[in-house]
């Protein structure tokens, strides 16, 4: 695709329930990222995938969170028992390589997902 | 850890004129990336510009570019000529080149372009 797509754009949940956020990287971009966006603040980051693996997921929060890619490409963001601090909105972004701030391997977000949690 | 500081929550200025938005940050680290980032209502993180601290020149991309000061670990960023579409959160990054993976972003700064 023409760029990293994320789905739904917006989910509203009761607090309890689970959910998943769904991320479509760029075709052939071998890393893929989650990051957080709360209300007012910079993104922060959640998790890393190198391939089907995460290579990092220091950030994310609890054992609440979880994510996956299976195949190396789509990748799920899954929440159980969602709080009302969740909300906020999860911006996936895929780059060519391991390294993303180079020249040749730019990061690439989506259009994020706002997560309300009522 | 590494921090990103933004001071300016909201700024603006007058189509065709010149604004700085500035940018600090913390580290103990010699090699790294930075980039300011845009962020429009659509909430896509769009790349404005990008330096590695390795390179004394200030990058520059037609109307943006930098001012990196990597002794006082500053790296504000000019916009030049400045347009409706400007209007967005203009957000601050850091990014080690040892792990290359995390992205540390300031808490940003509102840019509203006034015609």
């Amino acid at each position: 695709g023409a760029g990293v797509s994320q789905t739904p754009s917006n989910k509203v949940t009761e607090k309890g329930k689970y959910v998943e956020l769904r991320c479509d990287p760029i075709s052939g971009h071998t890393a893929l990222y989650w990051y957080r966006q709360s209300l007012g603040q910079g993104p922060e980051f959640l998790i890393y995938f190198q391939g089907t693996g995460a290579a990092d997921d220091s950030g994310l929060p609890n054992d609440r969170f979880f994510a996956v890619r299976p195949e190396g490409s789509v990748s799920t963001l899954k929440i159980q028992r969602t709080e009302r601090g969740d909300s906020a909105v999860y911006l996936c972004a895929s780059s060519r390589n391991s390294i993303p701030g180079t020249s040749n391997s730019p990061l690439h977000f989506g259009n994020g997902t706002r997560l309300t949690v009522t | 850890a590494q921090t990103v500081t933004q001071s300016q929550p909201e700024m603006s200025v007058q189509e065709a004129e010149t604004v700085t938005l500035s940018c600090t940050y913390d580290t103990s680290e010699n090699n790294y990336y930075l980039f300011w980032y845009k962020q429009p209502p659509s909430r896509q993180m769009i790349l404005v510009i990008r330096q590695e601290a390795y390179k004394q020149q200030n990058a520059t991309e037609n109307r943006f570019s930098v001012n990196f000061q990597k002794a006082a670990k500053s790296f504000s960023l000019k916009i030049s000529d400045s347009q409706l579409g400007d209007t967005a959160m203009y957000f601050c990054a850091f990014m080690r080149t040892n792990t290359g993976n995390q992205f540390y972003f300031g808490t940003g700064t509102s840019l509203t372009v006034i015609p």
